[in-house]
């Protein structure tokens, strides 16, 4: 079981809105630690999505947001594409295990 | 552009070590940190630990510590993720990436992977 809880799936039809949460705890991301978040298609890397909670790096759609609030955070993706479907993961550092987490991953299903 | 390129993909028996490798370039390979990330079959993402390439300072995840060791060669910008008393669990694709555990800028550039097989 992850310290950062994410939905095991969630699921849009093209065009509509999701959300994705990043459950966490006083010890990440309630301790301030900054949570980030990356799209994993099969067979490649990873991808940075969102970084710092809400910030983007140059080449990502603002299709894609990510916020912070308390021990939680979100990434909302609009406008759903079919190239959306893969794999999300939040990653945030736990001062108590004093590691870097990955949250246990949501499958996004484009219907 | 920033590259990582990790080397190739290898086949362990039980009780052996692996030696992954990330040659980097495009950037100035001492002002970065290096984290290294695996995905077993089936399964999320792990970070297993991170390198600061200026000063090879490490933290590793408590479930590795004392089987992973994390270094570095600055000649070269190369790092290296050694992986001992490998296990069938241990059989993931292994990822170098650039950025540290607590980077306020996440992890922005990844390598390609290397898949380790434990059998």
């Amino acid at each position: 079981q992850s310290v950062l809880t994410q939905p095991p799936s969630v699921s849009g039809a093209p065009g509509q809105r999701i959300t994705i949460s990043c459950t966490g705890s006083s010890s990440n991301i309630g301790a301030g630690y900054d949570v980030h978040w990356y799209q994993h298609l099969p067979g490649t890397a990873p991808k940075l999505l969102i970084y710092g909670n809400s910030n983007r790096p140059s080449g990502v759609p603002d299709r894609f947001s990510g916020s912070k609030s308390g021990t939680s955070a979100s990434l909302a993706i609009t406008g759903l594409q079919a190239e959306d479907e893969a794999d999300y993961y939040c990653q945030s550092y736990d001062s108590s295990l004093s590691e870097g987490l990955f949250g246990g991953g949501t499958k996004l299903t484009v219907l | 552009q920033v590259q990582l390129v990790q080397s190739g993909g290898e086949v362990k028996k039980p009780g052996a070590s692996v030696k992954v490798s990330c040659k980097t370039s495009g950037y100035t390979f001492i002002n970065q940190d290096i984290s290294w990330v695996r995905q077993a079959p089936g399964q999320g993402l792990e970070w297993m630990g991170w390198i600061r390439a200026s000063n090879a300072n490490t933290n590793y995840a408590q479930k590795l510590q004392g089987r992973v060791t994390l270094t570095t060669d600055t000649s070269t910008s190369t790092a290296y993720m050694e992986l001992r008393s490998l296990r069938s669990d241990d059989t993931a694709v292994y990822y170098c990436t650039r950025g540290g555990s607590s980077s306020t800028y996440g992890l922005d550039v990844w390598g390609q992977g290397t898949t380790v097989i434990v059998s």
